[in-house]
């Protein structure tokens, strides 16, 4: 499809257990963005791709949570031993390489629910 | 430290008025300063884009300005219909040159256009 497609739409999980989301950016994005949106709640940054350079994890809040992205394709989140806390919606967003204000395109979300 | 602030959590008009948002901002420079509108369970979609030698930006019935000196943008919805009743997000890029950075995102302000 043209847009960024996340998935699952939605899972539950038990607290403890493990979870990886899935995101798929737009193709030729080479800037990719991990957010997280609690309810009633503004964008909380998470971790930011860009091309082949480090990643910008200042946002990951704890060690529980980490990222992976396959050069300039699919990333993956992945949170540990997941806390109640963690429920949230997890946006993925994707831009254009070059600067011109870097609009950010974003998926649906992952409605994430820990019991 | 660095924020930014959206005017009430919720603004409420009456359809046909201008709907008058505000985003300011602390201790950044930002480079671009852009909107997002984000409806229920979506995630959010892209607006608008300034400039910081930008003074004021149009389409169709947005307007948004940016006053680098207040450290301030105003985000313009004339003729306001109840479909523009959403969540309207600004965010701060501070990057400059070739590599994007992360966005800074504002809480955002809740619009309710009522007929």
């Amino acid at each position: 499809g043209a847009g960024v497609s996340q998935s699952p739409s939605n899972k539950v999980t038990e607290k403890g257990k493990d979870v990886e989301l899935r995101c798929d950016p737009i193709s030729g994005h080479t800037a990719l963005y991990w957010y997280r949106q609690r309810l009633g709640q503004g964008l909380e940054f998470l971790i930011y791709f860009q091309g082949n350079s480090a990643p910008d994890k200042s946002g990951l809040p704890s060690d529980r949570f980490s990222a992976e992205r396959t050069g300039e394709s699919v990333s993956t989140l992945t949170i540990q031993r997941t806390q109640q806390e963690d429920s949230a919606v997890y946006l993925c967003a994707s831009s254009f390489p070059l600067a011109g204000g870097g609009e950010q395109f974003f998926g649906p979300g992952t409605r994430l629910t820990v019991l | 430290s660095q924020k930014i602030e959206q005017n009430s959590e919720a603004l409420n008009i009456q359809e046909g008025k201008t709907a008058t948002l505000t985003c300011n901002y602390t201790n950044y420079s930002p480079a671009y300063l852009q909107w997002y509108r984000q409806d229920p369970g979506r995630g959010p979609v892209f607006l608008l884009l300034i400039r910081e030698n930008e003074k004021e930006k149009r389409k169709e019935r947005l307007k948004v300005t940016f006053d680098t000196t207040l450290k301030q943008s105003l985000f313009h919805i004339t003729a306001s219909q109840p479909a523009d009743s959403a969540t309207y997000l600004c965010a701060l890029r501070v990057g400059r040159g070739s590599t994007l950075g992360r966005l800074y995102f504002g809480r955002g302000t809740q619009l309710t256009v009522w007929p």
